[in-house]
This record gives structure tokens, sequence and C-alpha cells, in this order.
């Protein structure tokens, strides 16, 4: 069974500094996938970044980028020059097929909170 | 583009009344669709998921049930409401064209408080 594991409950960073939050992945499947959503104070869940198993190349968009280590089973999320806009839930997702189905499996999170 | 709602956006219900919480998805045809629940500080946890008209898989045995009575319409229903039934509702889609490996969307979700 797929798991994803974020240890950090919650972390603390200065405006304009970068910041790495970390999620550690266990799966048995060859092909899967890494996903990273935002989930602002207001609920609603905002799709940032995929990562592919197969994916050469680490992810990036805009601001964010996943440092993704197959070997380690995890895929950070870096989030550069920090912003009080990013002060946020952060969830790790990884995408497994479960009985014929493609199927999200979420962390815990982590709360941001960008200081001014 | 597509767009997706979820109403009514907060609900405070009674302890054994009904429910009937509605998703809808403009803009795309034939996609996924995905039932969360989310307590309080916590992850996420699917409920239900269907992949066309009439077909819902259950992730979870509970008292809650979802039915997808048109292709772009996927519905959460209760006939009697538990306490443990508090908290906040998400619906997401996927299927989307150039979308990564089937992204899913998320709509912005329902506070639901039983009392």
């Amino acid at each position: 069974a797929q798991k994803i594991t974020q240890t950090q409950p919650g972390m603390f960073v200065q405006e304009k500094e970068a910041v790495t939050l970390d999620c550690t992945y266990d799966t048995s499947d060859q092909s899967y996938g890494l996903f990273w959503y935002k989930q602002p104070s207001s609920g609603e869940m905002i799709f940032l970044i995929y990562q592919g198993s197969y994916d050469e190349q680490n992810a990036t968009e805009g601001r964010y980028s996943l440092n993704f280590q197959k070997a380690r089973k995890s895929a950070n999320l870096v989030i550069s020059a920090s912003q009080l806009g990013d002060s946020a839930m952060y969830f790790c997702a990884m995408r497994g097929i479960i009985q014929g189905a493609q199927k999200l499996v979420f962390g815990q999170g982590t709360r941001l909170t960008i200081n001014p | 583009s597509q767009t997706i709602h979820q109403w009514p956006a907060t609900l405070v219900q009674p302890v054994g009344s009904p429910l009937s919480l509605e998703c809808t998805v403009e803009g795309t045809s034939n996609p996924n669709l995905y039932w969360y629940r989310q307590a309080a500080g916590r992850g996420l946890q699917l409920l239900f998921y269907s992949v066309g008209i009439g077909q819902i898989s259950s992730e979870v045995p509970q008292n809650l049930s979802a039915s997808r009575p048109q292709d772009r319409q996927f519905i959460l229903s209760s006939k009697k409401l538990l306490l443990s039934d508090s908290g906040f509702y998400l619906c997401a889609w996927s299927g989307g064209h150039g979308a990564p490996a089937d992204t899913q969307y998320f709509g912005p979700g329902t506070r639901l408080t039983v009392l």
C-alpha cells in the first residue's frame, strides 16, 4: 500500500527566504506520481506541482520546485523567495492504482507560516 | 477552462437529519469524480470515486452514500447524520486534457457541522 509521510507539522520562515517542505513516500509500484497541493485558510486545495516516477528532471513551476530523490523515496517541495501569501497548509500526495482506479493518497500536511 | 462548484459552502445540521451535498464540473466531459473528507488539521480521506454515470466506488464503510446522476454531477448524501460526520468535504475531478498524469482539481469545499 502507498503511504506518504510529512514529518514537519509546522514551519516558520522569514519572508524572502527559501523553504523546503519534506515528503517521503512508500510504494512497491514502479510507476507512480507525486503531487504537492497548497491549502490556504479558505480551504480550497490548489495544485502546485507534479513529478512522475520516470521523469529524469526535477519538476519546476515558477517559484516551486520538487527535489526528487527516487532512491531515498523523497519528494521535497522547495519554495524560493517566500512571500506572505505562501502561508498555508501544504500536502504531499501520491498517485497510485488501487483496484484498477487512479487514486491519491495524502500526507498529513505541513503548516507553513511566512513572517514579515 | 474547467471549473468545479460545490454547495452549500457551509452547513449546520442536527444529528439524525439528512444530508445532500452537490458538486458539478463545467468545461469537461466524462471526468473522474471524487469525494474527500478532511477532519480539522488533518489530511484528506477519500470517501467515494466515480469513473462514469452510475458508477460509484466506496473507500470506507460509513453512513454516507454517493450518486452520479449526470456526467458532471456528483452528490454526497446521508439519511441520518452522526456527530462524527462533521468535517470539511471536498469534491475533486480528474481527466483533463493536458493535465499531468491524472491531476485532481478540487472544488471550494463544504464545511459541515453536525450538532
